[in-house]
């Protein structure tokens, strides 16, 4: 079993759309929680990050963890065309000998069409 | 600009031609990461070096070196590459103290024949 889990989708919605991003994982040294978004042919860049559990907001983005249920949410709302990329979780001990290991979901394909 | 640069951006080589993909970043971060990035499976971690000199193994270290002589250099050298090493490999940097807020570059798409 991988230790993060994300459905690859890929997940096509309208224009306007609340979107629902999700990943589950298995380790619970996990503190800090990201998500990363991917353009085609470009390097990931860092949309959000969360420390710990609870809610952040940011714009149309909301990042959402459940540590109890090993458990994150990134939604978007108002979605737009220039959303359309992969979206990737990742996830990182924060601390300890794994303290530069980050840990990547498979990324899930959103297309929000006009 | 604040960047990561990966060369080459493109490259074909036959099994057990050895190789060396480098990677430069100008923002004096202390952290540096290699990736590889297959259907799939996602964004999987080779190596990483909190600083000169410190390197440690990821998730996928086997057939990769690694070395950090200089703080804004973190080459990635495949001394006998084989054909399950054909992938898209990414570099990365961010300041030490955030290693999750990571940069990337834009990527070395490797094929082994």
């Amino acid at each position: 079993q991988k230790e993060v889990e994300q459905d690859p989708g890929p997940l096509s919605v309208p224009e306007g759309a609340i979107v629902s991003l999700n990943c589950t994982y298995s380790n619970s040294a996990f503190q800090y929680f990201m998500w990363y978004r991917q353009y085609s042919r470009k390097g990931p860049e860092l949309l959000m990050y969360t420390y710990s559990s609870g809610n952040k907001e940011d714009g149309r983005f909301t990042a959402q963890v459940d540590k109890s249920s090993k458990y994150i949410s990134l939604f978007i709302r108002d979605s737009q065309p220039s959303d359309s990329a992969t979206y990737l979780c990742a996830m990182n001990q924060g601390g300890g000998t794994s303290y530069g290991k980050l840990t990547f979901g498979q990324g899930t394909i959103l297309t929000v069409h006009p | 600009e604040a960047q990561v640069t990966q060369n080459p951006r493109y490259l074909i080589t036959v099994t057990g031609k050895k190789l060396t993909v480098t990677c430069s970043q100008n923002m004096n971060h202390e952290y540096m990461s290699w990736y590889r990035q297959d259907p799939g499976l996602g964004l999987r971690q080779i190596y990483y070096s909190m600083n000169v000199e410190v390197t440690d193994k990821g998730d996928v270290p086997e057939g990769y070196k690694v070395s950090r002589k200089e703080k804004r250099n973190f080459p990635l050298i495949l001394e006998s590459p084989s054909p399950n090493q054909t992938s898209l490999y990414f570099c990365a940097s961010s300041p030490l103290t955030v290693a999750y807020e990571q940069y990337f570059g834009p990527g070395t798409r490797l094929t082994v024949t």
